[in-house]
């Protein structure tokens, strides 16, 4: 089975561009959770789903950032304008309501702006 | 508020030697509590997890860890190294009341693994 994709793998943009980031879920998997890893902060949970709607947004850190899920099988984050500060590697994990227990990392996307 | 300390940003040990890596947590209700592996340029994977039950709990690659609750702890532990152990390793802790959805991660522990 294909575990959860993101794309891009590696994104480099200029300060104040907007940055989409993607993520597909692993089919079946009904919680989506958005994380941001820096050497400063560690990992930090940004916002989660369930049934593509949004349970908890707290972690998201000011109003350039958003996230949807259209549906099941799709999300994204987006940061518009961006900063460097936003540089990070960002992670989409996915889990069943069965086995919330466990999520399921994709392999991030590595964010530089510059 | 529930956190999660790991002792020990680097850890180094030989090759067949015990791997010991801490994890202290600190909640006011009665956690789950995971460990997740990260390989180079990898999302995390998870290696075990605690929620109910029995208090050692046997994970994947045969690392094991023990909820202790009286020293808040969560050590994860490995009888004997193999170079394919290095990674970094990130101790996790959920809150019961909201399902375990919110997981808050430690800082990580890098284990090298000397030949």
């Amino acid at each position: 089975d294909a575990g959860v994709i993101q794309s891009p793998r590696h994104e480099v943009t200029e300060m104040g561009q907007e940055v989409t980031l993607r993520c597909k879920p692993i089919s079946g998997h009904d919680y989506l959770f958005w994380y941001r890893q820096t050497m400063m902060r560690g990992l930090e949970l940004l916002i989660y789903f369930n049934n593509n709607v949004p349970i908890d947004d707290s972690g998201m850190p000011e109003d350039r950032f958003s996230a949807k899920m259209p549906n099941a099988s799709f999300s994204t984050l987006k940061i518009q304008p961006s900063e460097p500060r936003d540089s990070a590697v960002y992670f989409c994990a996915s889990s069943s309501t069965g086995q919330i227990y466990e999520q399921y990392f994709g392999p991030g996307t590595r964010l530089t702006v510059t | 508020a529930q956190s999660v300390t790991q002792l020990g940003s680097h850890v180094s040990v030989s090759e067949g030697a015990l791997v010991l890596l801490r994890c202290n947590y600190s909640s006011s209700v009665p956690p789950y509590l995971f460990w997740y592996v990260q390989y180079p340029n990898q999302g995390l994977q998870l290696l075990l997890k605690y929620t109910t039950g029995a208090t050692l709990v046997k994970g994947i690659n045969g690392f094991e860890a023990e909820f202790k609750k009286s020293e808040t702890s969560f050590h994860l532990t490995k009888p004997s190294a193999h170079m394919s152990d290095a990674a970094e390793y990130f101790c996790a802790v959920s809150d019961r009341r909201t399902g375990g959805f919110k997981t808050i991660f430690g800082a990580g522990t890098r284990l090298f693994v000397k030949a």
